[in-house]
């Protein structure tokens, strides 16, 4: 069956460090892969998108890579602030239409001051 | 812009009672869809709508039911709530073509049925 994995384990950084977040996926190719960020009590704010035939997309502080040989995305912010700390998810989107977008679990952030 | 409401934030259900959760957007988007978050899991889609008197049935759709009788409102309706129930709903909204869009959620409403 289609699989979307994020570490459940939260990530403690430090401020100014770079923090890196994993998506792996399984059974599935997809032709969008999403970030997003959702604060305790809201819901996920849309980020960033990557398509299948882009290995790289930045915004800001923000890098996304795509690998769909390894079926991964790491999800990098630099120069990481206190403001930054949240669960960010991942979600994929399938290339032939219809509604097969999956949801990772999210992976919560800390960066310490 | 308001983006996507959803009322009510919060609500208490004894089992047997039903309910509607609304939502509107005011992005003139038409896609809709409703989606359900449980504590360590991803979200799960419930129902979509790809325009006014559209709808289809997600990956959850048993104890639920839409319509879409406008393009700024989905509305989704619970019939008998249960406890299996109990969870986050998000509505959300996007252009057509939605993985190349991203989504636009609303904040929620966090559904408690005792």
């Amino acid at each position: 069956s289609q699989k979307i994995e994020q570490n459940s384990e939260a990530l403690n950084i430090q401020e100014g460090k770079t923090a890196t977040l994993t998506c792996n996926y399984t059974n599935y190719s997809p032709a969008y892969l999403q970030w997003y960020r959702q604060d305790p009590g809201r819901g996920p704010v849309f980020l960033l998108l990557i398509r299948e035939n882009e290995k790289e997309k930045r915004k800001e502080r923000l890098k996304v890579t795509f690998d769909t040989t390894l079926k991964q995305s790491l999800f990098h912010i630099t120069a990481s602030q206190p403001a930054d700390s949240a669960t960010y998810l991942c979600a994929l989107d399938g290339a032939a239409g219809g509604f097969k977008t999956i949801f990772g679990a999210g992976t919560r952030l800390f960066v310490k001051a | 812009n308001a983006g996507v409401t959803q009322t009510p934030k919060f609500r208490i259900l004894k089992i047997g009672q039903s309910m509607t959760l609304q939502c509107a957007q005011d992005m003139n988007h038409n896609y809709m869809y409703w989606y359900r978050q449980d504590p360590g899991m991803g979200l799960k889609l419930i129902y979509y709508s790809v325009g006014a008197g559209i709808t289809d049935k997600g990956e959850v759709p048993n104890g639920y039911n839409v319509s879409r009788s406008t393009t700024e409102d989905f509305p989704l309706r619970l019939e008998l709530a249960a406890p299996s129930q109990t969870s986050v709903y998000f509505c959300a909204s996007s252009l057509p073509g939605q993985g190349g869009y991203g989504y636009t959620f609303g904040s929620g409403t966090r559904l408690t049925v005792v």
